[in-house]
């Protein structure tokens, strides 16, 4: 089941630089998108979420853009600091199913100092 | 800020035992998830709750799973008989509104089964 794929595995960026991560759907269903992000031995923590109405949600340094019609979005961090460093997940959720998230197999993060 | 706690952090059981892993939602909270993930793959939904039954379960979530909530406060996953493939870590969620929202994840319980 590949319906939300996050196809890099890993990033390694330099501390104040831009942080891009991808992520891309298939299900024309999901309607609802959100980031999180996960640091070792905890849960994933909400980051960013956008809705299918809309192309772009920002909220201080992260930013999440979505393109409908190539079933893309993308997280941009910036400036991107130490304290970045871990998982992020994809998450998308179809709303006639509640929040029944669907997540990517997440990003490694590593910024750089 | 509020959070969902849940226990235990680790456990260890032999397989075949029964296995049950607590929650406590955020308290004014209405709907509650249980999700896994399995050492290297992705997060998986498991089950939703709501108004005290499930309202939502996914094909992972067969007769060996149950949830409850067995008072105001505790919401409880059991897996009655473990399987090797049990063994993931599994979180708990919690959210106030049903639709496009935010779910609040716990930290986690690793379940190991040998």
């Amino acid at each position: 089941d590949q319906q939300v794929k996050q196809n890099s595995p890993s990033l390694s960026v330099q501390e104040g630089r831009i942080s891009i991560l991808n992520c891309d759907y298939t299900n024309s269903m999901f309607d609802y998108f959100l980031w999180y992000k996960k640091y070792p031995a905890e849960g994933p923590t909400f980051l960013i979420s956008i809705s299918s109405i809309k192309d772009k949600n920002e909220d201080g340094r992260f930013t999440v853009f979505l393109n409908k019609s190539a079933k893309h979005l993308s997280l941009h961090i910036v400036p991107s600091q130490p304290g970045d460093s871990a998982v992020y997940f994809c998450a998308a959720n179809p709303l006639e199913y509640g929040n029944k998230l669907v997540f990517g197999a997440g990003t490694i993060l590593r910024v750089k100092s | 800020e509020p959070e969902v706690t849940q226990t235990p952090s680790h456990q260890v059981t032999q397989m075949g035992q029964e296995v049950i892993l607590r929650c406590v939602p955020i308290s004014n909270h209405l709907y509650f998830y249980w999700y896994r993930q399995i050492l290297g793959q992705k997060v998986e939904f498991l089950v939703s709750f709501y108004n005290n039954e499930i309202s939502e379960k996914s094909e992972i979530f067969d007769d060996q799973f149950s949830v409850e909530r067995p008072d105001g406060s505790n919401f409880t996953l059991k897996i009655r008989s473990t399987k090797l493939e049990d063994s993931a870590m599994y979180f708990c969620a919690s959210s106030d509104s049903g639709g496009a929202n935010v779910l609040t994840f716990g930290a986690g319980s690793r379940l190991t089964v040998l």
